[in-house]
């Protein structure tokens, strides 16, 4: 199962909004709702920031949100901050029941 | 409040094995399921595999058959991750995470284990 694709980095400045993609295929992202995404901080564990493509747990900020469109799912961080700095991560279900992450993002505010 | 607590570093040869534990507290242990994550240094996040919450069924990611065992205790609230044959390559940080059974997503995560594999 190879990781699914997402770009190596994204910048933008305080207050902009920023879309991370990551693509797969119909036998994971494009086949299920199964797709959620993790911050990560080096030397800390990974944080859940959206499930089940668009949901958001509870004490996320809503300038997180997340959507998908065929084998592509999407992250949108709005209102960008400092604090969004970080890696993030995709994780879908596929279909021989295992998961795959995708590549990380690294996140940079200017 | 939901810990997951993960077992001290280990430095180990290659061709040796290593098993880390992640003692569950705060929450019904045999409610979740708990899924098994590394990153190699410089490297992204990789799945290895699932123990489902009553320890019944085990699914591992391709590259681990063979090389990777999952087994939990529910008397001790701890799942156990145990990888043979260790390379080089095998040095990561491991992280746990609890999965409620047809979420799936990880709400949880352990703190991370470094895992050290050198000659």
């Amino acid at each position: 199962q190879s990781a699914l694709t997402q770009p190596a980095s994204v910048s933008g400045s305080p207050g902009q909004s920023i879309t991370i993609s990551c693509t797969g295929t119909n036998t994971d992202v494009g086949g299920y709702k199964h797709v959620s995404w993790y911050q990560h901080h080096p030397g800390k564990a990974p944080k859940l920031m959206i499930y089940e493509v668009s949901n958001r747990p509870s004490g996320v900020s809503n300038r997180f949100s997340g959507s998908k469109s065929g084998n592509t799912a999407s992250l949108t961080i709005s209102g960008l901050q400092t604090e969004d700095e970080a890696d993030y991560y995709c994780i879908s279900f596929t279909s021989t029941g295992t998961y795959v992450f995708g590549t990380g993002t690294e996140v940079t505010v200017l | 409040q939901v810990q997951l607590v993960q077992s001290g570093a280990e430095m180990k040869k290659p061709g040796a094995s290593v098993r880390i534990s992640c003692k569950a507290s705060g929450y019904s242990f045999t409610s979740y399921h708990m899924h098994w994550v590394r990153q190699a240094p410089g490297q992204g996040l990789e799945w290895m595999g699932m123990i489902d919450s009553h320890g019944r069924r085990t699914i591992y990611a391709q590259s681990f058959q063979g090389s990777l065992t999952l087994t939990r205790d529910s008397s001790s609230t701890t799942v156990y991750m145990e990888l043979t044959s260790l390379r080089s390559d095998d040095t990561a940080v491991y992280y746990c995470a609890r999965e409620l059974p047809d979420s799936y997503f990880l709400d949880y995560w352990g703190q991370g284990t470094q895992v050290t594999v050198s000659s």
